[in-house]
């Protein structure tokens, strides 16, 4: 069965300052992994997705994350925070033994401070 | 930008009351999902449809009920509310074929019951 683990529940930034999200998921094969955002009383955003080629994806609002196959971990990063970033962020993972349907992770909420 | 709406926003009923969340979306996608969600929580998916007329339970056991009369349409119903189903409700959608095509969530609907 998939799973994913974020393994810290808070993390706190300054503004300015680098961050990196961590998630390492259980699956044999390589499956779909995702990254969402949700703000405040808003509903979850795709940040990026990986499936395939380039172990290095892109997203939205200057956000990238790295697939290590060897780790198990698909870890969240950006070079430098801003207050906007502030919310809970959910790494997800989709696999043929899960039909392939996305299981979440329990989420990370970042502070960031001014 | 997703267009999927939830209502109600938020609710507040007493126990033994039926209640029925609505989702609907205009996207034209063939799979919609509720999931629940507890705050600092995983989401947990409760119930998911590939299409008109089908409907699947999720991971997690929910004596919620669903249907999908119309591609667009996609409540989720409590006969009988107690206090254990306060939660929030996000409902989403994504196209059918590719395991890595987007889901696309709502805001949410919070539920308390008491």
């Amino acid at each position: 069965a998939q799973s994913v683990t974020q393994p810290d529940i808070h993390i706190t930034v300054s503004e300015g300052a680098s961050l990196e999200l961590r998630c390492n998921y259980s699956y044999g094969a390589t499956p779909y992994l995702f990254w969402y955002v949700q703000s405040p009383g808003q509903g979850l955003q795709l940040l990026l997705k990986y499936f395939s080629g380039d172990t290095l994806v892109q997203g939205i609002k200057g956000f990238e994350a790295e697939f290590k196959r060897s780790q198990s971990s698909f870890n969240l990063r950006k070079p430098s925070v801003h207050w906007s970033d502030a919310a809970e962020y959910f790494c997800a993972v989709a696999a043929s033994g899960g039909s392939y349907i996305p299981t979440f992770g329990r989420g990370t909420s970042l502070i960031v401070h001014p | 930008e997703a267009d999927i709406y939830q209502t109600p926003r938020y609710l507040v009923i007493g126990t033994g009351k039926k209640i029925t969340l609505e989702c609907s979306q205009t996207m034209g996608h063939d799979k919609m999902y509720w999931y629940q969600q507890d705050p600092g929580m995983e989401l947990h998916l409760i119930h998911y449809s590939y299409g008109v007329n089908s409907t699947e339970k999720g991971d997690l056991s929910s004596e919620s009920t669903v249907s999908r009369i119309r591609t667009e349409h996609f409540p989720l119903t409590l006969e009988s509310a107690r206090p254990s189903h306060t939660s929030q409700y996000l409902c989403a959608s994504s196209e059918y074929g590719e395991p890595g095509n987007t889901i696309y969530f709502g805001e949410g609907s919070w539920l308390t019951v008491v």
